[in-house]
């Protein structure tokens, strides 16, 4: 059984620039949540993706949007960078329809933004 | 709103010490409540959950909704425990997956 993936490790981005990240989720996993962790802290939800409709959203502004496709792969995407969006930014799978299953987290894409 | 407020940025135990990483929380539901740990070099993962009420690698962790807590627990610490430690909440039986995660706990277990 494969793992949550995420690509690419890390990236450095320039301020006002655009970003794309993206997740593999498990197999059988039909359920992506998005996460950033800023240096320090905990990690902060930024949405989740269930069969491929953003179906919950934390407190991030519009700038950060996201896909999941036919295979519940899932995109995040950041616009107009900010110099705070450097962080590392974590990818979740589980099978939905349930909170009780389990998240499984995959190893993060590292953001520098200069 | 849901807030995880963990005290300790760190903790340091000698082997073979109790343990007790703390996590208190506010929220105005009811609450599920987790542990999740990252070794070195290794991705987040659940260590336990509130509802399923196991041990997990000798550790446990009690909900006290009164003193709205959720303290981690081991009586006798491991080398092997060392790592973050981060107390996370989310709405009991709800749909989406957002968890709400505190700032962390370093556990540094020493000889």
């Amino acid at each position: 059984e494969t793992g949550v993936t995420q690509s690419p490790t890390h990236l450095i981005k320039t301020r006002g620039q655009q970003v794309t990240l993206r997740c593999s989720s498990q197999s059988g996993h039909n359920t992506v949540s998005w996460y950033q962790q800023a240096l320090g802290q905990g990690p902060q939800f930024i949405f989740q993706y269930y069969r491929e409709e953003e179906n919950g959203r934390g407190n991030f502004p519009p700038r950060f949007s996201g896909l999941q496709f036919p295979n519940y792969s899932s995109e995040l995407n950041v616009n107009a960078l900010e110099l705070d969006d450097s962080a590392l930014y974590l990818c979740a799978s589980r099978k939905g329809g349930s909170s009780y299953n389990e998240q499984f987290f995959g190893p993060g894409t590292r953001l520098t933004v200069l | 709103a849901q807030r995880v407020t963990q005290p300790e940025k760190l903790l340091s135990v000698f082997k073979g010490a109790p343990v007790e990483l703390k996590c208190n929380y506010s929220y105005s539901g009811s609450p599920e409540l987790f542990w999740y740990v990252q070794y070195s070099r290794q991705r987040l993962q659940l260590l336990l959950r509130h509802i399923s009420r196991e041990s997990i690698k000798g550790f446990t962790a009690d909900l006290n909704k009164g003193e709205t807590s959720f303290h981690l627990k081991k009586p006798f610490a491991q080398e092997e425990d060392s790592a973050m430690y981060y107390c996370a909440l989310s709405a009991l039986g709800g749909t989406a997956s957002k968890l709400t995660f505190g700032t962390g706990t370093r556990l540094q277990v020493t000889l």
